[in-house]
């Protein structure tokens, strides 16, 4: 199975702050990786798709890039409501993975 | 808009089995997979399995095969994810969503509790 490990696992930083969430896959992706917002009590919200397509009504200060093995997520700006764990998922190769989470929260 | 609504919560027994619903409506039924998903408590999501309801496609991963089956009422667009011989590890927030180069829309969650 494609393992996915994100790094840091945690991170703690202030309003404002530009933020950078690293994905790294076991084997190289096609560009199918999403990149997942959730917070507490609440299903899990998709940021972006195919590595760094923006979803409808997702802010511009979040991005995605990366290919291969390496994706990253950034936050351009850290809001207060952006204080949340993040996840990534491959969705190129059976069986579906995700990132083990990345918690964000304020420093 | 699409939206899927899925059972209530549910308290059930190790060794039994159980069946969570996701309802699907506001779009069309037969063009995107299903995906079930879980969430045990303070835990990372995991992929359960999927079903593209057109051509009744399944694929679980190895973790779960023979433990879980997705099937859907195509009459009633529903998907239901059955998970059998439940153990106390399996006591989680399981959720449904829908399926396109990720998985963007989702049910509200279902919490099953296993417990004797």
């Amino acid at each position: 199975d494609m393992q996915l490990t994100q790094s840091p696992s945690f991170l703690s930083a202030s309003v404002g702050d530009r933020v950078t969430i690293t994905c790294r896959a076991s084997q190289v992706i096609s560009s199918y990786l999403a990149w997942y917002q959730q917070k507490p009590g609440k299903a899990p919200k998709l940021l972006i798709d195919v590595a760094s397509t923006l979803q409808s009504g997702v802010p511009s200060r979040f991005s995605g890039s990366g290919s291969g093995t390496e994706f990253t997520l950034t936050i351009s700006s850290l809001q207060p409501e952006d204080f949340a764990t993040y996840y990534c998922q491959q969705v190129d190769t059976y069986p579906w993975t995700f990132g083990q989470g990345t918690k964000v929260e304020i420093k | 808009q699409v939206q899927l609504v899925q059972s209530g919560a549910a308290v059930t027994k190790p060794g039994s089995s159980v069946k969570v619903s996701c309802k699907s409506s506001g779009g069309d039924f037969f063009s995107y997979g299903i995906s079930w998903v879980r969430q045990a408590p303070g835990q990372g999501l995991e992929w359960m399995g999927s079903l593209t309801p057109v051509f009744h496609k399944v694929n679980y991963p190895q973790d779960f095969q023979g433990r879980v089956t997705i099937t859907a009422d195509k009459s009633t667009t529903t998907v239901y994810m059955e998970l059998s011989s439940l153990r106390s590890g399996d006591t989680a927030v399981y959720y449904c969503a829908r399926e396109r180069d990720g998985f963007d829309v989702w049910g509200q969650g279902t919490l099953v509790t296993v417990s004797s």
